[in-house]
């Protein structure tokens, strides 16, 4: 049972480049979600997904795309990056419990930095 | 609006000495409420949650927290601070159909 996975763990880009940040999980959860965090501002939410098949922005959602791929999969994407975009990026999946979501899992983290 | 304040970013604490981070919510109704950890370079990990029932909940590693209706707060507590509990502690609150919102976030520096 790895619960929620990340990769690369650590990436340097350029910036204008790509890169698709994946993560997945094995609990069968329905809700998945991507956050930021840097010094000082705690974990923003970038974008989440609900359920399957649904995504919806967060916070801090300009500059970003998702795509849930499926149950399991639900990857982050930056079409050009800029060094605002430097950070350490969270994937984190939930449960909804009747009156509000359950407590979230959390991947190890992904630093990125954008030069 | 829901929010959940974490007031202090900084707490110091001498190893073996008592702790209480403050977290408070604001939510239409009593949200679900947790506290996490995340050690330097780590993701975070659940510490505790509250649903329903009992107001004091009992966590991993020695911790507890009280939930309190009429302050709208959830505090987190330690009897007795190690060396290794030195961390970043945030609280995080869920309701209806909104997802989890967490606090600012505290550090806890733990002095010899």
């Amino acid at each position: 049972n790895a619960g929620v996975t990340q990769t690369p763990k650590f990436q340097v880009l350029k910036t204008g480049q790509s890169m698709t940040l994946q993560c997945a999980q094995d609990m069968n959860h329905n809700s998945m979600y991507w956050y930021r965090q840097d010094p000082g501002m705690g974990l923003r939410l970038i974008y989440y997904s609900a359920s399957e098949g649904t995504t919806d922005k967060g916070e801090v959602p300009n500059g970003y795309n998702v795509s849930r791929l499926n149950k399991r999969e639900f990857s982050l994407r930056l079409e050009s990056a800029a060094p605002s975009q430097t950070s350490v990026y969270f994937c984190a999946s939930s449960e909804f419990g009747g009156t509000g979501w359950n407590e979230q899992f959390f991947g190890p983290g992904t630093r990125l930095t954008v030069l | 609006a829901q929010s959940v304040t974490q007031p202090d970013i900084h707490i110091t604490v001498s190893e073996g000495a008592s702790l209480e981070l403050r977290c408070n919510y604001s939510y239409g109704a009593t949200p679900y409420l947790f506290w996490y950890v995340q050690s330097p370079g780590q993701g975070l990990q659940l510490l505790l949650k509250y649903f329903s029932g009992d107001t004091l909940v009992q966590g991993i590693k020695g911790f507890e927290a009280e939930f309190k209706r009429s302050q709208s707060s959830f505090n987190l507590r330690k009897p007795s601070v190690h060396w290794s509990d030195a961390a970043e502690y945030f609280c995080a609150a869920s309701g209806g159909s909104y997802i989890p919102t967490f606090g600012r976030g505290t550090s806890l520096i733990v002095h010899p």
